[in-house]
């Protein structure tokens, strides 16, 4: 079946610095990606969705410099923290859908925690 | 009111039982449904899809009413297994964001 894989799957990093996670997708093609975020027993956050060869669309409240996204190729998305700072702390969770329906279900990858110092 | 509401319990029951989850959607246009199944520090997974009235995999069963906007999971002859977080996700708008409800929490006791 379909597999959307993440990478690194925890990082430890000091505040200031920056980190980036990929997202692939391992045997289909996703134009689109989504990325969320989670808090310690707390639901998924979507905070933006990740579009092929254009500019990322980011929810209300996220905020584009700090959470820079790149979806350079049909198989790979970039979610880049900047500056990160312990309340970034959290897990973040990529997603793709399969084929070219906009309501079917969507394949996790598995997950990054990101804990900064 | 939320996109996607959930009771988030949490649920605690004796093996065997039988247990039932709610989840209530304000976007009356939604034509799929999702239940995931997310473990303790692990991604969600899928569990079931509701694109008509209802579906069922052996011990589980999803249920949908449109007219009160709601969909269900029941679960039965709960196993220690079934122990998880399960999330209800509904693609909004054009379907082409999917919004989770809070997810809830089961414990399934011996």
């Amino acid at each position: 079946g379909a597999v959307v894989s993440q990478h690194p799957s925890r990082v430890i990093c000091k505040s200031g610095t920056s980190v980036k996670i990929e997202c692939r997708s391992l045997d289909f093609q996703a134009t689109t990606m989504f990325w969320y975020r989670q808090f310690p027993k707390k639901s998924l956050m979507l905070m933006a969705t990740s579009n092929e060869g254009s500019k990322a669309t980011y929810e209300q409240g996220v905020e584009k410099d700090k959470f820079l996204i790149n979806h350079a190729s049909l198989t790979l998305s970039t979610l880049t923290v900047t500056s990160a700072h312990p309340e970034d702390s959290s897990f973040y969770i990529c997603s793709a859908r399969v084929g070219s329906t906009n309501t079917g279900e969507l394949f996790f990858g598995e997950g990054s925690r990101l804990t900064v110092l | 009111r939320k996109e996607v509401e959930q009771d988030p319990g949490p649920f605690n029951v004796p093996e065997g039982a039988t247990v039932a989850f709610n989840c209530t959607y304000s976007n009356s246009a939604s034509q799929s449904f999702f239940w995931y199944r997310q473990d303790c520090r692990k991604e969600p997974k899928l569990l079931m899809s509701v694109y008509s009235s209802g579906n069922e995999d052996g011990r589980f069963t999803a249920q949908l009413n449109r007219a009160s906007q709601y969909i269900s999971l029941l679960i039965r002859d709960s196993k220690l297994s079934d122990s998880a977080t399960y999330l209800c996700a509904v693609p909004q708008g054009g379907g082409f964001k999917t919004i989770f409800g809070a997810g809830t929490r089961l414990f399934v006791k011996a």
